[in-house]
């Protein structure tokens, strides 16, 4: 089964406005880590933020934000001020307390048009 | 910063050739894996290691086997490529997980190419 659903394969959104890219995970351990990560068309992946199952504030880092619901294992990317340069692929991932691995979901390919 | 780097960036073999993608990470990082992407299917691991000489098998093994003799080097080796395992490969590492918030650092990824 899969454990990282990202259910928008591709997303658009204008330039300085606002876009939440989804992200759903499985997991039964109570201690765990959630990521995401950008990678543009060079294809380099780049590490964006990160969120820790019991870090009770949502993560955020510039015009990065996570919105973290625990119930709904939910764990939505949410980029404030698009800018034409945050076009590229974005992978959520989870890290789980009994595992090395990080598992990663299928990615959203957000456009940011001018 | 850390710095994982990955030998080839673009490749092309033929068939049935024997092909060898290196991957050496500057962090002393204990963990390394291979990664595969494919578009709509994400990254899948296909092994990844926590240690010298120590290797766990991912997702997808099948077609390959990996090398790890030293702990900055992992190497992943396709015996006898097939035009299937044409795609992108993702060489990553990381701490060892004491902590779920460290972060795994990729490098820039192989695209091979079987003909």
């Amino acid at each position: 089964a899969q454990k990282i659903t990202q259910t928008q394969p591709g997303m658009f959104v204008q330039e300085k406005e606002a876009v939440t890219l989804d992200c759903t995970y499985d997991t039964s351990d109570q201690s765990y880590g959630l990521f995401w990560y950008k990678q543009p068309s060079s294809g380099e992946m780049i590490f964006l933020i990160y969120q820790g199952s019991y870090d009770e504030q949502n993560a955020t880092e510039g015009r990065y934000s996570l919105n973290f619901q625990k119930a709904r294992k939910s764990a939505n990317l949410v980029i404030s001020a698009s800018q034409l340069g945050d076009s590229a692929m974005y992978f959520c991932a989870m890290r789980e307390w009994r595992g090395q691995n990080f598992v990663f979901g299928p990615g959203t390919r957000l456009s940011v048009l001018p | 910063d850390v710095k994982v780097t990955q030998s080839s960036r673009y490749l092309v073999k033929r068939t049935g050739e024997k092909v060898f993608l290196e991957c050496v990470q500057d962090m002393d990082h204990e963990n390394m894996f291979w990664y595969r992407q494919d578009p709509g299917l994400g990254l899948r691991l296909i092994y990844f290691s926590y240690d010298v000489k120590m290797k766990e098998k991912g997702d997808i093994p099948e077609g390959y086997s990996v090398s790890r003799e030293k702990k900055e080097r992992f190497s992943l080796i396709l015996e006898s490529a097939s035009t299937n395992q044409t795609s992108m490969y993702l060489c990553a590492s990381s701490l060892s997980g004491q902590s779920h918030g460290d972060t795994i650092y990729f490098g820039e990824g192989s695209w091979l190419t079987v003909v």
